[in-house]
């Protein structure tokens, strides 16, 4: 089936670093999302994109994050600077305009650890 | 806007009792697709069901859905719960034909214990 791929698996960095993590949506989608899961809790929502622009964004999206997808490649979530709370799993999302379902494919996670 | 609750944030069974665990949603569109994702422990979430059409039960893997409009409920369900259901589990609405956002229930996490 497709594939979201996420860049990279995991990473380690120090509290106030810049982080960006990398995501390479279904080619012919147009929806894209960002979740972050807490080890052990549930997902939750922090921002999808559409034509470029940031359509909704939860209050989980502080001002320190960011997302963009310049010119069809990745899209991209940086985290500018990284504070401790920002360790989770981040899961990219996908899904199709106009399929009749709005399916979503999910990466396979990008697991943060800010020390 | 739209939004889905599940008013189950944790369940735990025995195994082999029936599972139900429920959603109710809320959108202005006349047309809302109905989704439950499931996401086993160090996994992504991967879709398990997805419905349309009112009254009409979808079966997946053992699970099972309607989606009923007159009381915007997609409750999940199966007769007999296995150790490897033990998951979280969310429920989604896509609206206006699947061109619009989705958007996710908290989760229910299920643990299915021997």
């Amino acid at each position: 089936g497709p594939k979201v791929l996420q860049i990279p698996s995991h990473q380690i960095i120090d509290m106030g670093q810049m982080v960006t993590l990398n995501c390479d949506p279904v080619s012919n989608h147009l929806y894209f999302y960002w979740y972050k899961q807490i080890l052990g809790q549930q997902m939750e929502f922090l921002v999808n994109f559409y034509n470029g622009k940031v359509m909704e964004k939860s209050k989980l999206f502080k001002d320190q994050f960011s997302v963009e997808r310049p010119d069809g490649s990745y899209f991209t979530l940086k985290i500018q600077p990284t504070a401790l709370e920002d360790s989770a799993v981040y899961f990219c999302a996908s899904s199709r305009q106009g399929e009749g379902t709005g399916q979503l494919y999910f990466g396979e996670g990008s697991k943060l650890t800010v020390l | 806007g739209d939004s889905v609750t599940q008013t189950e944030g944790l369940v735990t069974l025995t195994e082999g009792l029936p599972v139900m665990l429920n959603c109710t949603y809320q959108t202005i569109y006349s047309n809302p697709f109905l989704f439950w994702y499931v996401q086993h422990l160090n996994e992504s979430p991967r879709l398990l069901l997805k419905s349309f059409t009112d009254n009409k039960r979808t079966e997946h893997q053992g699970f099972h859905a309607t989606l009923h409009k007159s009381s915007s409920s997609f409750h999940l369900q199966k007769s007999s719960a296995q150790l490897s259901d033990s998951a979280l589990y969310y429920c989604a609405l896509s609206d206006n034909y699947g061109n619009e956002k989705i958007t996710f229930g908290a989760g229910t996490k299920l643990t299915i214990k021997p």
